[in-house]
C-alpha cells in the first residue's frame, strides 16, 4: 500500500496567489482529514470528510480556505487568495472510518511558504 | 471538543522507560484515546489506541484509569531513534482534538 500521498511536497508562492494542495487517501478508507501545523499553534484539524461528504469544517480559518472531495480517491485544499500567515505544513490523513475509533494514517505533508 | 493537556518536553536516557501522561478531563463516553509519534519533516505516525484499562503492542503500552480523564503512554527501553514529538488524540464520532504534543529527547 502506497499510503497517503500528498502533492506538492513544497510550495513557495507570492501572497495573493491561489494555492491548491492535493491528497490521495489510502484505498478503501472512508474518512479524510486536512490538518495544518505551525510552531505556534501545533497541529490543527481544518476539515474532515466521511464518504466524500464534509462533516466538520469548523477548523477552516476563513472563507479563503475551501476543501473538496469529488471522489473517494482525491481531495483538494485550496487557499485563495493566499497570505503570509498561511505559511505552514499541511497534512492530509485518512482512516477506515470517521471519528476516533480507527487510527489515522498521515501523508508526509506539504510545506507551504507564502512570501 | 475534548481537549488534551501534555507536558511540553522531557528528556530521558537511552535504555530507560519513558512515561508520558495526557489529561483529557472532558472525555466523552464514545471517545477513544490514540497516541501518535512525529519525526521532523514527517506526518504523525500511529503508535497505540485504547478505550479503557491497559493496551499493549510491540512498541508501547497505554494505561487508562477507570475515570478515563487521563492516559499514560509508556515506552520501554527507549533508544535515540525514539526522539520525537508524541501526541495524544482524544475523539470519537465527530469529536477530534490533538494535544500540543510532548517533545521527548533521548540522551545517549
Amino acid at each position: 500500500d502506497a499510503g497517503v500521498i500528498q502533492s506538492p511536497r513544497h510550495e513557495v508562492t507570492e501572497m495573493g496567489q491561489e494555492v491548491t494542495l492535493r491528497c490521495k487517501p489510502i484505498s478503501g478508507h472512508n474518512s479524510l482529514f486536512w490538518y495544518r501545523q505551525t510552531m505556534m499553534r501545533g497541529l490543527e484539524l481544518l476539515i474532515y470528510f466521511n464518504n466524500n461528504v464534509p462533516i466538520d469544517d469548523s477548523g477552516m480559518p476563513e472563507d479563503r480556505f475551501s476543501a473538496k472531495m469529488p471522489n473517494a480517491s482525491f481531495s483538494t485544499l485550496k487557499i485563495q487568495p493566499s497570505e503570509p500567515r498561511d505559511s505552514a505544513v499541511y497534512f492530509c490523513a485518512s482512516s477506515m472510518t470517521g471519528g476516533g475509533s480507527q487510527p489515522q494514517h498521515f501523508g508526509d505533508g506539504t510545506r507551504l511558504s507564502i512570501l | 471538543l475534548a481537549k488534551t493537556t501534555q507536558p511540553i518536553s522531557m528528556d530521558s536516557y537511552e535504555g530507560q522507560e519513558v512515561n508520558i501522561t495526557c489529561s483529557h478531563n472532558n472525555i466523552a463516553t464514545n471517545d477513544y484515546i490514540t497516541w501518535y509519534q512525529q519525526f521532523p519533516s514527517q506526518g504523525p505516525r500511529f503508535i497505540i489506541q485504547g478505550y479503557k484499562t491497559k493496551v499493549t503492542n510491540e512498541v508501547a503500552s497505554l494505561f487508562i484509569p477507570a475515570d478515563r480523564k487521563s492516559s499514560t503512554l509508556s515506552l520501554p527501553r527507549v533508544s535515540l531513534s525514539d526522539t520525537a514529538v508524541y501526541y495524544c488524540l482524544v475523539g470519537g464520532n465527530n469529536r477530534l482534538a490533538f494535544g500540543k504534543g510532548n517533545q521527548v529527547v533521548v540522551i545517549p
